[in-house]
């Protein structure tokens, strides 16, 4: 089955401890992306990538790192994580442009920093 | 700098009633544009996108949307409205031609169906 999976699903942690998110697609993909969204703003683009080892910053990257090693892996790390970082974020994954270039979302990890 | 703006951030109808869903984007080329919905504690689905060709298209769910890039909008209809609609729901905008990768959301628009 094509999908995207992120771990975990629920997370809660404190101020500064350094968290990784991580984000596999099946579906041999070029590019992937982060996003976090809040309510009242939508979904905001954190990070993307379109293809191993290049990356690029979307709209709200500050306090975010991601890497590319791997085309099917996109993990993203929070290294000093702060209450504003709390959010539910989403990866996902899409082929290179073409009429096929729908984005494929994982199921959304919610992330909780005291 | 793409944008997309959803003027309306709740509607309410009744069920059985016609829908639209307006969305504005900027964008300095062609864009490729998108509708997703978010049921309660859901992902996102896409409903529908556009690349290029008849600015009419069609998605699932019996939803429809249509390109006008003289008012740089692609509005989301649907004819009769169902209870099951009651959802979440953004248009995004992606800058595939140049900047591949970067896509712009909207803040969405929550919909409410009235039995």
């Amino acid at each position: 089955e094509a999908q995207v999976t992120q771990n975990p699903r629920y997370l809660i942690t404190v101020t500064g401890k350094k968290l990784t998110v991580t984000c596999s697609q099946n579906m041999n993909h070029e590019y992937m992306s982060w996003y976090r969204q809040d309510p009242g703003l939508g979904l905001r683009q954190i990070y993307y990538s379109m293809n191993v080892e290049v990356t690029d910053k979307g709209d709200v990257p500050e306090g975010y790192k991601v890497s590319r090693k791997e085309k099917r892996n996109f993990p993203l790390i929070l290294e000093s994580p702060s209450p504003n970082q709390t959010s539910l974020y989403f990866c996902a994954s899409r082929p290179r442009s073409g009429t096929s270039g729908m984005e494929y979302f994982g199921p959304g990890t919610r992330l909780t920093v005291t | 700098a793409q944008s997309v703006t959803q003027p309306d951030i709740h509607i309410t109808v009744s069920e059985g009633a016609s829908l639209e869903l307006r969305c504005n984007y900027s964008y300095g080329a062609t864009p490729y544009l998108f509708w997703y919905v978010q049921s309660p504690g859901q992902g996102l689905q896409l409903l529908l996108k556009y690349f290029s060709g008849d600015t009419l298209v069609q998605g699932i769910k019996g939803f429809e949307a249509e390109f006008k890039r003289s008012q740089s909008s692609f509005n989301l209809r649907k004819p009769s409205v169902h209870w099951s609609d009651a959802a979440e729901y953004f248009c995004a905008v992606g800058a595939y031609n140049t900047n591949a990768g970067k896509s712009t959301f909207g803040d969405g628009t929550t919909l409410t169906v009235k039995p």
